[in-house]
């Protein structure tokens, strides 16, 4: 079946604007997370999602980043007010299930590569 | 708090040769550890995980929780495994849904 997907595969934009990135998780998986990546950088969590209960916001650097998600299905993520370093790659995955076991391989969308001007 | 570290930003073997990429993660309890990886102009994807014990593409890794080290090693590197290289720990703490990352370590296979 489709993998995860994520729209735009880039964006360019100018400082202070605010952007919306989206990603559509495997038809199924109940746990979605956010993970950005900065150049030279690792893998940095965001937010994470799973089935109705509240998200884990824990990741995110500061408020002018929120994210919703539709009940077990797309999500968005918006950065608000930009700033030059938001720039990265921002990664979305999601997994059947989560916590420990062999059901909780996360698998990634292909990444939305924001550049702020 | 629970950290992931690969010390090598670089790796660079030759065909054939014997590679290992260094992982060590801090975490007092038993982790459950990952590793990704990303060909070029692919998405990121799971390699093999500890509790699975597999080989996955020659790839193996052996949890030491004395050194709290979870090395991914292959005895004969190929021109394909180039790639760039992930270690992961599943996060413990908050909702134990996460992953905590290492930076990465790239590997260049030269034939």
């Amino acid at each position: 079946g489709a993998g995860v997907s994520q729209s735009p595969s880039n964006k360019v934009t100018e400082k202070g604007k605010d952007v919306e990135l989206r990603c559509d998780p495997i038809s199924g998986h109940t746990a979605l997370y956010w993970y950005r990546q900065r150049l030279g950088q690792g893998l940095e969590f965001l937010i994470y999602f799973q089935g109705n209960s509240a998200p884990d916001k824990s990741g995110l650097p500061s408020d002018r980043f929120s994210a919703e998600r539709t009940g077990e299905s797309v999500s968005t993520l918006t950065i608000q007010r930009t700033q030059q370093e938001d720039s990265a790659v921002y990664l979305c995955a999601s997994s059947l299930v989560t916590g420990f076991g062999t059901a909780n391989e996360q698998f990634f969308g292909p990444g939305t590569r924001l550049t702020v001007l | 708090a629970q950290r992931v570290t690969q010390p090598e930003k670089l790796l660079s073997v030759f065909k054939g040769a014997p590679v290992e990429l260094k992982c060590n993660y801090s975490y007092s309890g038993s982790p459950e550890l990952f590793w990704y990886v990303q060909y070029s102009r692919q998405r990121l994807q799971l390699l093999l995980r500890h509790i699975s014990r597999e080989s996955i593409k020659g790839f193996t890794a052996d949890l030491n929780k004395g050194e709290t080290s979870f090395h991914l090693k292959k005895p004969f590197a190929q021109e394909e495994d180039s790639a760039m290289y992930y270690c992961a720990l599943l996060n413990y703490g908050g909702s134990q849904g996460n992953l905590i990352f290492g930076k990465g370590t790239k590997l260049s296979v030269k034939p």
